[in-house]
């Protein structure tokens, strides 16, 4: 069954500090990988797709098929950065599989 | 353009009363959604729909129901409400049919729901 883990509840950094959210997923096609982030009292929104290859806000995320991987990196993190970033995943129906979500806190 | 609306925003039940969330857009999306979310679980998807007059079920559809009679709303209904139904509830929207703008889903504020 497709699946979307990420396996930190909680990501704690310092301002400045690299940061690296972990995704892993199981599908056995080709997958779709977004990451979508809720900030404090904003709606969900998308951050990024794998498929247009951009950076927003200093993030970026490489799809590994080789390791099924689609982890979301800053290389310096700031405040604004704390919220909740979901990884999901488009099996090529009409719905996205969401993983469990990783809350990252970013202390000044 | 307020884009995906949902109602209300509170609400507290006792258990076995009913009760219905409504979500509305107004980008003329096909798509639209219900999920809850609960914390360590994630987003789960309740029910969606594919356009006006269709429903599916997700991943947790028991204990709920839903209906589009219209392209813009999609309404979430509770028959009797159970303290497992305690969650915020989101609505979500997408494009049309078009693989590249379906995924991009659009959220609303969310309803923060307790059954007593």
């Amino acid at each position: 069954a497709q699946r979307v883990t990420q396996p930190e509840k909680l990501l704690s950094v310092f301002k400045g500090a690299p940061v690296e959210l972990k995704c892993n997923y199981s599908y056995s096609g080709s997958p779709e990988l977004f990451w979508y982030v809720q900030y404090s009292r904003q709606r969900l929104q998308l951050l990024l797709r794998h498929i247009s290859r951009e950076s927003i806000k200093g993030f970026t995320a490489d799809l590994n098929k080789g390791e099924t991987s689609f982890h979301l990196k800053k290389p310096f993190a700031q405040e604004e950065d704390s919220a909740m970033y979901y990884c999901a995943l488009s099996d090529n129906t009409d719905k996205l599989i969401f993983g469990t979500g990783t809350r990252l806190q970013v202390f000044p | 353009n307020a884009g995906v609306t949902q109602t209300p925003k509170f609400r507290v039940l006792k258990t076995g009363q009913s009760m219905t969330l409504l979500c509305a857009q107004d980008m003329n999306h096909e798509y639209m959604y219900w999920y809850r979310q609960d914390p360590g679980m994630g987003l789960r998807l309740i029910h969606y729909s594919v356009g006006e007059g269709t429903t599916a079920k997700g991943e947790v559809p028991d204990g709920y129901n839903v209906s589009r009679l219209k392209k813009q709303n999609f309404l979430l209904g509770l028959e009797s409400a159970a303290p497992s139904q305690t969650s915020v509830y989101f609505c979500a929207s997408s494009r049309t049919l078009s693989d590249w703008a379906k995924n991009i889903q659009y959220f609303g504020a969310g309803t923060r729901l307790s059954v007593l």
